[in-house]
């Protein structure tokens, strides 16, 4: 079965920094990757996918993600942050017919 | 507006009770899911149906059933509740193969006490 691992639990950005969330995967086949995030109180929305091709993704608001096979490593990425970018974010793998989550981020933006 | 619609919102439930989360998706999607999130513990698969007529348990199904009643119904049953089924549950759905990703309604909250 595939697994997601979220090292960080929560992480702490001043707004204009930049931000790295990690994601490694385990999966047998080439993996479809996804990123969500999830503001308090609301549903998922989805970031960005990775299913071939090039290997960084652009995705809304203003994020991307690098698929790094030999890592197995999926990281989020933001040049800038901004104070609406605080919530709790997930990644996720699809396989087997099912999506399956890590337990999320959650990021603080600081003034 | 298209997408996932789940009802109820929120739910009180007494220990012992029965209820039915309903669930409907107006995308034309293949395969529907359900989900439970508890804080600390991200979003763990209780059932899903890969295609109409089909359904298959996920990581937690215990003390759940699930009915895929067409196309576009999906719902969760808790035949006897219990506090440990306390949690926020969501409905998504998907086009079959998933690289699309998975479209999610907005969630019941459910608290059994």
């Amino acid at each position: 079965a595939q697994s997601v691992t979220q090292p960080d639990i929560h992480i702490t950005v001043s707004e204009g920094a930049s931000l790295e969330l990690r994601c490694n995967y385990s999966y047998g086949a080439t993996p479809y990757l996804f990123w969500y995030v999830q503001s308090p109180g609301q549903g998922l929305q989805l970031l960005l996918k990775y299913f071939s091709g090039d290997t960084l993704v652009q995705g809304i608001k203003g994020f991307e993600a690098e698929f790094k096979r030999s890592q197995s490593s999926f990281n989020l990425r933001k040049p800038s942050v901004h104070w609406s970018d605080a919530a709790e974010y997930f990644c996720a793998v699809e396989g087997y017919s099912t999506l399956t989550f890590g337990k999320g981020t959650m990021l603080l933006v600081s003034p | 507006n298209a997408g996932v619609t789940q009802t109820p919102k929120f739910q009180v439930l007494k220990t012992g009770q029965s209820m039915t989360l309903q669930c409907a998706q107006d995308m034309n999607h293949n395969s529907m899911y359900w989900y439970r999130q508890d804080p600390g513990m991200g979003l763990r698969l209780i059932y899903y149906s890969a295609s109409e007529g089909t359904t298959d348990k996920g990581e937690v199904p215990n003390g759940y059933n699930v009915s895929r009643l067409n196309k576009r119904e999906f719902s969760l049953r808790l035949e006897s509740a219990a506090p440990s089924q306390t949690s926020v549950y969501f409905c998504a759905s998907s086009e079959a193969g998933g690289e699309d990703g998975y479209t999610f309604g907005s969630g019941t909250r459910l608290t059994v006490v």
